[in-house]
């Protein structure tokens, strides 16, 4: 496809599940960001992957969330032991060209909406 | 975390008006970006700015980097039915993209 798809859309979860959402970025983009973004809020960072390697965390909430980019094409964000606080919009950029050069462009997906009940 | 404070949080305008709307941070950023999401999708790239004092216009969108490299605004001139959203500003330094907290944008006929 044409830009960046994500699965599933939607999610619900009991408190305690583990969940899994996919990141498809657009074919050739190096760089992979996912974003976490509550409701009425911007989105915010969660980590950023350069082709397979996971060069920045620090926007991890807690060891509870682990992403990963194997093949570094596409990304799964696991959050386990999931709580209601988890609740949000996940969304995935992508980006042709490394973070912080003057070419990057992120290109964003639709977003999970995850519900944890 | 840190989101840029961005207002007015929210307008409801007459379709032909004109709208601006800004964003003010306490820190610098080297780059300023301006982007669109609508109810259920991702945010959209609108307008990037990439020097202090730039002015750059994209349709009836124009946009500004402030010169003290804290601030931003967007205009939309001539609203019409399809701005509706949530428009974000975004500032980045050299690394990560630090989202403001959105101003929804209504339109009526």
């Amino acid at each position: 496809g044409a830009g960046v798809s994500q699965s599933p859309r939607y999610k619900v979860a009991k408190r305690g599940q583990d969940v899994a959402l996919r990141c498809d970025p657009i074919s050739g983009h190096v760089s992979l960001f996912w974003y976490q973004q509550a409701l009425g809020q911007g989105p915010e960072f969660l980590t950023y992957f350069q082709n397979e390697a996971q060069l920045d965390k620090s926007g991890l909430p807690s060891d509870r969330f682990f992403a990963e980019r194997p093949e570094g094409s596409v990304s799964t964000l696991k959050i386990q032991r999931t709580q209601q606080e988890d609740s949000a919009v996940y969304l995935c950029a992508s980006s042709l060209a490394p973070r912080g050069s003057s070419q990057e462009t992120q290109y964003f997906g639709p977003g999970t909406r995850l519900l944890v009940l | 975390g840190q989101q840029l404070n961005q207002s007015p949080q929210s307008m409801f305008i007459q379709e032909g008006e004109d709208v601006s709307m800004n964003c003010t941070s306490s820190s610098i950023f080297n780059t300023w970006l301006w982007y669109k999401q609508d109810p259920g999708e991702g945010p959209v790239l609108l307008i990037a700015l990439y020097k202090a004092g730039e002015l750059t216009s994209n349709g009836r969108l124009t946009a500004q980097f402030g010169i003290t490299r804290k601030d931003s605004f967007l205009n939309i001139s001539a609203s019409i039915p399809s701005d509706v959203g949530i428009y974000f500003c975004a500032g980045r330094r050299t690394d990560k993209l630090i989202f403001g907290t959105g101003t929804r944008l209504q339109v009526f006929p």
